[in-house]
């Protein structure tokens, strides 16, 4: 069964600073990864997504993410913080041929000013 | 192009009550995918539907229920409701051309059982 483990249920940055989100995915067969955002009572905003090829992969609004196959990781990056970013992420997996996707926890990011 | 679409925004039944919530989805997708989202959890998959069929189902009882319709909008109904049924339900749309399927989520639908 797929699972997937944010470890930090909040992380607090200063706007301006780099940031980065952990996620952990188990799956035994090659994963579809995803990063959503959540902003307070809204839907989910698709990020970014990794389906193949080039291991670093690019989203809107600055965010970058990095699959690491050997660490089961897809760690979520920005180089610099805005007060806007301040939401709740969510890392999910996939797979060809399966319906579902599978979301962690999520992430609570707080922007200090 | 437009979005994903859910009515209505918010909702408040009682225990044991019915509830029918919809989903229009994005212009030339054909799958839905409905997902409950408990207060502090992320998304639970509840069902996929693709052609007006059930094209996958997560651990949620058989009063969790659901369509498509030829437009490829849906509905999720829900039977008998509990107090934990209380969550954000949330509808993606995606399409099946190829194995690289991305779902695009709406806005959601509040659903508090008292």
């Amino acid at each position: 069964a797929q699972s997937v483990t944010q470890p930090d249920i909040h992380i607090t940055v200063s706007e301006g600073a780099s940031l980065e989100l952990r996620c952990n995915y188990s799956y035994g067969a090659t994963p579809y990864l995803f990063w959503y955002v959540q902003s307070p009572g809204q839907g989910l905003q698709l990020l970014l997504k990794y389906f193949s090829g080039d291991t670093l992969v690019q989203g809107i609004k600055g965010f970058e993410a990095e699959f690491k196959r050997s660490q089961s990781s897809f760690n979520l990056r920005k180089p610099s913080v805005h007060w806007s970013d301040a939401a709740e992420y969510f890392c999910a997996v996939g797979a060809a041929g399966y319906s579902t996707l599978t979301f962690g926890k999520g992430t609570m990011l707080l922007v200090s000013p | 192009e437009t979005g994903v679409t859910q009515s209505p925004t918010h909702l408040i039944k009682t225990r044991g009550q019915q509830v029918t919530l919809r989903c229009s989805s994005q212009s030339g997708h054909n799958t839905v995918s409905w997902y409950q989202q408990a207060l502090g959890q992320g998304p639970q998959f509840i069902f996929q539907y693709y052609r007006e069929e059930e094209n996958g189902r997560g651990n949620f009882p058989p009063r969790f229920s659901g369509l498509q319709f030829p437009n490829y909008s849906s509905e999720l109904n829900v039977n008998a409701l509990e107090l934990d049924d209380s969550a954000l339900y949330l509808c993606a749309s995606s399409s099946k051309q190829g194995v690289e399927e991305t779902q695009y989520f709406g806005p959601g639908t509040r659903l508090l059982v008292l």
